[in-house]
């Protein structure tokens, strides 16, 4: 039972360039998170999804795009990366009021 | 928009001692009170919770206490060890609200030997 998991664990992007950060959760959760943590902010919610089929926009969407693959998995894509985007991103997953949050993904974009 | 806000930002206690940790929100719909705790490194984890109907629990050595009428709650760390030095959050909601979090800004303890 390994939980939730987050692919990669670190990356370097250049302005403009894209990529997809990887989610799964073995848990059978309906509902899955995307959030960014940056310092002094705590963590703000990018997108989210109530259940498979379904995604909806949190707080702070602009430059993001999600893909709710199937009922485990949940991925977040930059398209064009830009240096507003170097954070902490973290996935979450739920059933009921308890969240499970996954190791991070630490994000450096130049 | 500011729902949710936490204090202190920072805060050092020696062992043994008590931590105390407060969260002020402005939501009236908000019926779910958590506080995560999270590592270096690691994703947030639950650490205690509480509803509306109880104005205090306990959990071992943490303790919520609940405000409705001043719309607060707060953490306690009873004997504070090293251990427990780590960044705590605050995330009132709604329950349904599909889970969707408002986390607090985060305070970060530290506990000294």
């Amino acid at each position: 039972n390994a939980g939730v998991t987050q692919t990669p664990k670190f990356q370097v992007l250049k302005t403009g360039q894209s990529m997809t950060l990887q989610c799964a959760q073995d848990m059978n959760h309906n509902s899955m998170y995307w959030y960014r943590q940056d310092p002094g902010m705590g963590l703000r919610l990018i997108y989210y999804s109530a259940s498979e089929g379904t995604t909806d926009k949190g707080e702070v969407p602009n430059g993001y795009n999600v893909s709710r693959l199937n009922k485990r998995e949940f991925s977040l894509r930059l398209e064009s990366a830009a240096p507003s985007q170097t954070s902490v991103y973290f996935c979450a997953s739920s059933e009921v009021d308890e969240q499970f949050f996954g190791p991070g993904t630490r994000l450096t974009v130049l | 928009q500011q729902q949710v806000k936490q204090s202190p930002q920072s805060l050092i206690v020696q062992k043994g001692g008590i931590s105390i940790i407060n969260c002020a929100y402005e939501n009236t719909a908000f019926d779910y009170f958590p506080w995560y705790q999270q590592f270096p490194g690691k994703g947030p984890a639950l650490l205690i919770a509480i509803r509306p109907d109880v104005s205090e629990k306990k959990e071992g050595r943490f303790t919520i206490s609940f405000n409705k009428s001043a719309k607060q709650f707060s953490l306690h760390i009873m004997d504070s060890q090293p251990g427990d030095s780590a960044t705590y959050f605050c995330a009132p909601n709604r329950s349904t609200s599909y889970g969707k979090l408002t986390f607090g800004q985060g305070t970060i303890l530290t506990v000294h030997p």
